[in-house]
This record gives C-alpha cells, sequence and structure tokens, in this order.
C-alpha cells in the first residue's frame, strides 16, 4: 500500500563511487519529483518530470543524471560522489504538474559520502 | 532575494493549548501557500493550501490564516497533543511556478 517508495533507505559510500536511487510511486501521479534536504533542513527541488518528460532542472551538478523509464518511476543516478552531496534524498509525486497539486512524498534515502 | 522564513527555534507549549507557528516571506508574491509535517526520518506529508484570495482555511484542529498585506502566514493547532510534535515547514508558490519553494520549517514540542 506505500504511495512513493524509494531504495535503498541508507546508502553509505566512498568518495568518487557512483550510485544511484531508486522511486516508484502506486498513486498514478503524472509528475515526479527529486529533492534534496541538507543538514540544515532546506528542502530544495532538484529535478521535475511530468509524464517521463523533464520540466525542471535546477542548478545541480551535471553528476546528477535523474531518468523516467515511466511514469511511475524515477531513478536518480549520482556520478563521482563528493563529500557535500551527503544529504537525504526525498522522491515525491503529485497528480499533475502546477504547484497548486499536493505532494506525496516518500521515506527519503539518506546518503552518507565518506 | 526571495526569502521565507520560519522560527529557527523550537516552540514547546503544553498539551491543550494552542500552537501557532509563523511563515514570513519577502520579495514574493505568492500565489498560493501550502503546509507540510515531517516527523523525523520521515518525508513531509501534506496538510493544508490556502490562495491568495482566501484569508482562511480550517480542517479539524488546524487552521491557517494568509496575510498577503503582512506577507505573512500563520499555522494553528488547536487542543494541541504530544502527538503534534513534529517540524512544520511552509511553502510559497507563484501562479506560474510549476512547484512552490519550502521554508527550513519550524520544530513543534507538545508537552504532555
Amino acid at each position: 500500500d506505500t504511495a512513493v517508495s524509494q531504495t535503498p533507505k541508507y546508502l553509505v559510500t566512498q568518495m568518487g563511487n557512483d550510485k544511484s536511487i531508486k522511486c516508484e510511486q502506486n498513486l498514478g501521479h503524472d509528475t515526479m519529483y527529486w529533492y534534496k534536504q541538507d543538514s540544515k533542513k532546506f528542502l530544495k527541488i532538484m529535478f521535475s518530470y511530468n509524464n517521463k518528460e523533464l520540466i525542471i532542472n535546477e542548478t545541480v551538478p551535471n553528476r546528477f543524471s535523474p531518468k523516467s523509464p515511466d511514469k511511475a518511476h524515477l531513478n536518480l543516478h549520482i556520478n563521482s560522489l563528493e563529500l557535500g552531496d551527503s544529504a537525504v534524498y526525498f522522491c515525491a509525486s503529485s497528480p499533475q504538474a502546477g504547484g497548486y497539486n499536493e505532494q506525496f512524498f516518500g521515506p527519503g534515502t539518506r546518503l552518507t559520502v565518506l | 532575494s526571495q526569502k521565507i522564513e520560519q522560527n529557527s527555534e523550537a516552540l514547546n507549549i503544553q498539551e491543550g493549548k494552542t500552537a501557532t507557528l509563523t511563515c514570513n516571506y519577502t520579495n514574493y508574491s505568492p500565489a498560493y501557500l501550502q503546509w507540510y509535517r515531517q516527523d523525523p526520518g520521515r518525508g513531509p506529508v501534506f496538510l493544508l493550501l490556502i490562495r491568495e484570495n482566501e484569508k482562511e482555511k480550517r480542517k479539524e484542529r488546524l487552521k491557517v490564516t494568509f496575510d498577503t498585506t503582512l506577507k505573512q502566514s500563520l499555522f494553528h493547532i488547536t487542543a494541541s497533543q504530544p502527538a503534534d510534535s513534529a517540524t512544520y515547514l511552509c511553502a510559497l508558490g507563484t501562479g506560474g511556478s510549476y512547484i512552490p519553494t519550502f521554508g527550513r520549517g519550524t520544530s513543534l514540542i507538545v508537552h504532555p
């Protein structure tokens, strides 16, 4: 019954490695998002896809590459991990694009880069 | 530059009292404002949305006000309970934006 799920929940890795985080929503929503929440708790948008098309691409290093194989999935791949990438990454979805829509968040993936 | 301010200090109140959290903004003309609740180790959960032409919105024990003159939203929880303890985030958006911008949140601690 999980609406928005992410795997893994925890990710500990060394600098320079490449890692992926997966996200799936079973709500039938058109739009999905990736957010980064840093140690100061700011929730910052990274990317958004609407019907598999990229609609938001904030100022994020190009080491981060999202991929949406279908409307229900939005994965995040990170190359050459750096210490500053350590944060909690949240996936979210909403029925449609547009800020009036309620967003449903996943449980988060805590990434620790050593 | 645009700024959203929520009190970084935790709000401590006694059970049964009304909790009031503040979201102030500058250099924004928001079309709407959302409030979310976030528990430790979990993702935010949507609570309420209020539009610029609405002064007040209610949902059970929750009440949100939106004053575009004062550039402020107030979030009230009446008859607060320890289970209401969490971080509350406000998020502002303009009519043309795809998504709102989040504040850093205020922690609420309700003591039994």
